[in-house]
């Protein structure tokens, strides 16, 4: 299993940015995917949720109605399209699988994660 | 949603036995057996250690071991090493259909 994100860097408040994770190594449809970030220095916050067809999306309370999770499982690539950007969304952000079992999901791997830096 | 509680910093010696709390709520720790444990060395991604409350993913040691009652799960390091040295983040799935991360706990090998 392999994660690799790209799309991060410098933005301006306000701006808008995409992050593409490209996830090789497992099928792609049988696992719901991920975004997690880290503040620096900071703890880990967890962004959104997107299940195996792209269905049950799920967003934290803070990036609700800014932030959208998408997923092109033909080309196997998760993206989070990231609007209204804010100083306080600077953050390593962290692209991972989840694993399934009874009733429950669980981040099993884990990409290196991508700098997004918010600021002026 | 308010992350669970973790005490900011443990540290033990060598050999000792640590225990880390996270205190969530009945919304969170405390709706489900879906609570997991992640171990984070500085300037990498995370490692899942726990799953479902008590299970282990294959790979990782017996050394660590995890409970819950009610509101609150815990994290057992038992002969504690050197590359235990790490931050501590439990996780939990919310009845908003979220996930939550607790606060995190930085553990020192004295």
């Amino acid at each position: 299993v392999h994660l690799l994100e790209s799309g991060g860097g410098l933005v301006q408040p306000g701006g808008s940015l995409t992050l593409s994770c490209a996830a090789s190594g497992f099928t792609v449809t049988d696992f719901s995917l991920g975004w997690v970030r880290q503040a620096p220095g900071k703890g880990l916050e967890w962004v959104s949720a997107i299940g195996g067809y792209g269905s049950d999306a799920s967003y934290s309370d803070s990036v609700k109605g800014r932030f959208t999770i998408s997923r092109d499982n033909s080309k196997r690539m998760l993206y989070l399209q990231m609007n209204s950007l804010r100083a306080e969304d600077t953050a390593i952000y962290f692209c991972a699988k989840y694993f399934h079992t009874t009733g429950c999901s669980h981040l099993d791997y884990w990409g290196q994660g991508i700098l997004v830096t918010v600021s002026s | 949603q308010s992350a669970p509680t973790q005490p900011a910093s443990v540290s033990g010696s060598p050999g000792q036995s640590i225990t880390i709390s996270c205190t969530g709520t009945s919304s969170d720790v405390g709706a489900y057996s879906c609570v997991s444990w992640y171990q984070q060395h500085p300037g990498t991604a995370p490692k899942l250690i726990i799953y479902d409350v008590t299970n282990r993913p294959s790979g990782v040691s017996d050394r660590f071991s995890a409970s819950k009652s009610g509101n609150t799960a815990s994290l057992t390091i038992s002969g504690l090493q050197a590359d235990d040295e790490a931050d501590y983040y439990c996780s939990s799935y919310t009845t908003s259909n979220t996930r939550v991360f607790g606060t995190g706990t930085k553990v020192t090998v004295l």
